[in-house]
């Protein structure tokens, strides 16, 4: 049971390079979201997407982008990477919403950008 | 909008004694509420989740939580931790208004103390 998959694990990153995150999910969800983690201040959603083709921005999507071109896949991309995007970023995946909105969380990518 | 706040950022606990938990949110629609846990350098796992019914919830690893309507408040309990309970928790609020999304508190550190 791979459920979802986050590649790579870990990076640096010097400021201005860019790069994708990758984030892939097995159990057919519908859902996709991306969320960064920073010290004290739990998940902030990033961007979400609610079927292949559909995507949206969340709480904090400056200096990020997505696509959603198939169900299983929603990688995350870094233009012009800043200190401030210094994070562990997670993705996640539900089937649904109200009932079945459980998520399920990759191991998440730690991110540092010197 | 919804929000959520967990009023202790840290919550030291010796082994076998009681830990409580503290969750508050504040939303103006009926809400599903959710319990993760974050083990070191994992994702998040679901504890336990409140959509409906009975406002008393049981969890894995004998966590359960109690919904208060009057109260906004979800609180999560478990009478006796173990060691292997050291972790991150936690709450989350998610409502239909908001697209099931869900927004996180900023987190609870529990350390199970021998």
């Amino acid at each position: 049971n791979a459920g979802v998959t986050q590649t790579p694990k870990f990076r640096i990153l010097k400021i201005g390079q860019s790069m994708t995150l990758q984030c892939a999910q097995d159990m057919n969800h519908n859902y996709m979201y991306w969320y960064r983690q920073d010290p004290g201040m739990g998940l902030k959603l990033i961007y979400y997407s609610v079927g292949a083709g559909i995507t949206d921005k969340g709480e904090v999507p400056n200096g990020y982008n997505v696509s959603r071109s198939t169900t299983e896949d929603f990688p995350l991309r870094l233009e012009l990477a800043a200190p401030s995007q210094t994070s562990v970023y997670f993705c996640a995946s539900s089937y649904d919403a109200g009932v079945r909105a459980e998520a399920f969380f990759g191991q998440g990518t730690r991110l540092t950008v010197v | 909008a919804q929000s959520v706040t967990q009023l202790d950022s840290q919550v030291p606990v010796f082994e076998e004694a009681p830990v409580e938990l503290r969750c508050n949110y504040s939303s103006s629609v009926s809400v599903y509420l959710f319990w993760y846990v974050q083990y070191p350098n994992q994702g998040l796992q679901l504890l336990l989740k409140y959509l409906s019914g009975s406002t008393l919830v049981k969890g894995i690893n004998g966590f359960e939580a109690e919904f208060n309507k009057s109260q906004t408040s979800f609180h999560l309990r478990k009478p006796s931790v173990h060691i292997s309970d050291t972790a991150e928790y936690f709450c989350a609020v998610s409502t239909k208004a908001a697209g099931n999304k869900l927004t996180f508190g900023g987190g609870t550190r529990v350390l199970v103390k021998p």
